[in-house]
Order: C-alpha cells, then sequence, then structure tokens
C-alpha cells in the first residue's frame, strides 16, 4: 500500500516558469512533510519541510503547500532554472506519534528547459 | 563540515555472497537510517538507531538482513546470503536527533549478479 504518491512520474517545464509538484498521501497520522531533490549518483538532497500545523512554508524560490483536508501537498519552484532538472521526492512522518522514519513517493523527474 | 559518508561507493558481488556496507554519519547526530532504492522505486525505509535505545527494525525485508550501529557513530548493514532482487541504491542517513531533517549520504550501488 503506497502511503505516499507522486503521480506524476516526469514534468518539463521552461526556464523562468514556474514549477508545480505534487503529492499525496492517505495516512492522517503523518504530520510533517519534506521535498527532497535527487541528481544521479548522489543521495537526496533536503530542500524543505512543513509540519502540519502550517498550511505553506516558503524559503526563496521554494514554497510548499499543505492541503490537510485533501491529503495533497505540492512544491512550487519560481522562477525554475536549469540547475532545478532533478528527481524530486516527497516524504512523510508522524514524529508526533513517535513515528521517525520517513515514507517516500516515488518521486517526479523534473527538467527545466533553457 | 563533513557529511554523511557511506562505503563502499559501488559494490558488486555474486549471489549467494554476504556483503557489508558502512555509514559514517555526521558527528554528533545521534539518529541514524537505512533505506534502498530500487531502480525506478521510492527510497524503502528499512531500520533506525537513536542513540541506545533498541532499532526500529521493522523495515528489514528479511532475516537476511541485519544492522548495526558501534558506539552510536559508524553503522554496518549486512546482507547474508544476497539474492539478485538485494540489488539496489543503499542510503544512509542521519538527523541530530529523533522527528529532526535527515540528511543523506551519496549511497552504496550494489549489483548482485
Amino acid at each position: 500500500d503506497q502511503q505516499v504518491k507522486q503521480n506524476s512520474p516526469s514534468l518539463s517545464v521552461q526556464e523562468g516558469r514556474i514549477s508545480i509538484l505534487n503529492c499525496d498521501y492517505t495516512n492522517s497520522m503523518f504530520d510533517y512533510f519534506l521535498w527532497y531533490k535527487k541528481y544521479p549518483a548522489e543521495g537526496p538532497t533536503f530542500l524543505i519541510s512543513i509540519s502540519s500545523i502550517k498550511d505553506k512554508n516558503e524559503d526563496g524560490r521554494f514554497t510548499v503547500f499543505l492541503n490537510k483536508s485533501a491529503k495533497h501537498l505540492s512544491l512550487h519552484i519560481v522562477p525554475s532554472q536549469p540547475g532545478d532538472s532533478a528527481v524530486y521526492f516527497c516524504a512523510a512522518s508522524a514524529p508526533k506519534s513517535g513515528t521517525y522514519k520517513y515514507i517516500f513517493g516515488t518521486g517526479t523527474r523534473l527538467k527545466v528547459l533553457a | 563540515g563533513a557529511g554523511v559518508s557511506q562505503s563502499p561507493s559501488n559494490k558488486v558481488t555474486e549471489k549467494g555472497k554476504d556483503v557489508e556496507l558502512r555509514c559514517d554519519p555526521i558527528s554528533g547526530h545521534t539518529a541514524l537510517y537505512w533505506y534502498r532504492q530500487s531502480l525506478g522505486q521510492g527510497l524503502e525505509f528499512l531500520i533506525y538507531f537513536q542513540g541506545n535505545s533498541a532499532p526500529d527494525k521493522s523495515g528489514l525485508p528479511s532475516d537476511r538482513f541485519s544492522a548495526e550501529r558501534t558506539g552510536g557513530s559508524v553503522s554496518t548493514l549486512t546482507i547474508q546470503r544476497t539474492q539478485q532482487e538485494d540489488s539496489a541504491v543503499y542510503l544512509c542517513a542521519s538527523s541530530p536527533g529523533s522527528g529532526e531533517t535527515q540528511y543523506f549520504g551519496p549511497g552504496t550501488r550494489l549489483l548482485v549478479l
């Protein structure tokens, strides 16, 4: 049972435009969500996180939105740059319940076209 | 400062052999995690260590997999009698404490022939 789903395996966006990556989850116990970026042959790099007490968190060009009622989160990158081309994973955990492991989605490959 | 390091970076082995994968977490991080990523899949949780507490082994796929963490620092993941389906990238992460952001190493690419 896939508790965290990224239904778009790939996304192409023009440089300068907005990239929107989506993630859905099924477990209502999740209360901490993260986005990681992964380049080939490297480990995932932490991008941004959000706690369930918030609905938005912003860090520079990256903003994560959380809709708890829909069990949906999204990552917005604006403006998109060619260096943003990578695989993006969303992850969820339930630290308030004592569950610290991350459950990851299958990733979305973003390609930013120059 | 130094990030999480893993060794070897690549490992090719024959079916049935045992392998050991090593992880050096960020200094001072008390929590350590192992994940694996099979081809075309997301990251799959394997095991989690926090300080001197009993590890969370709920993600280990079979009893051929084991891990230990000596002295609260370096960790070793051991796979006995490797099978072809064990081929994957094995990733280690550490965090300052439980529930804090995890920082990943570059991974060990394991290929079982």
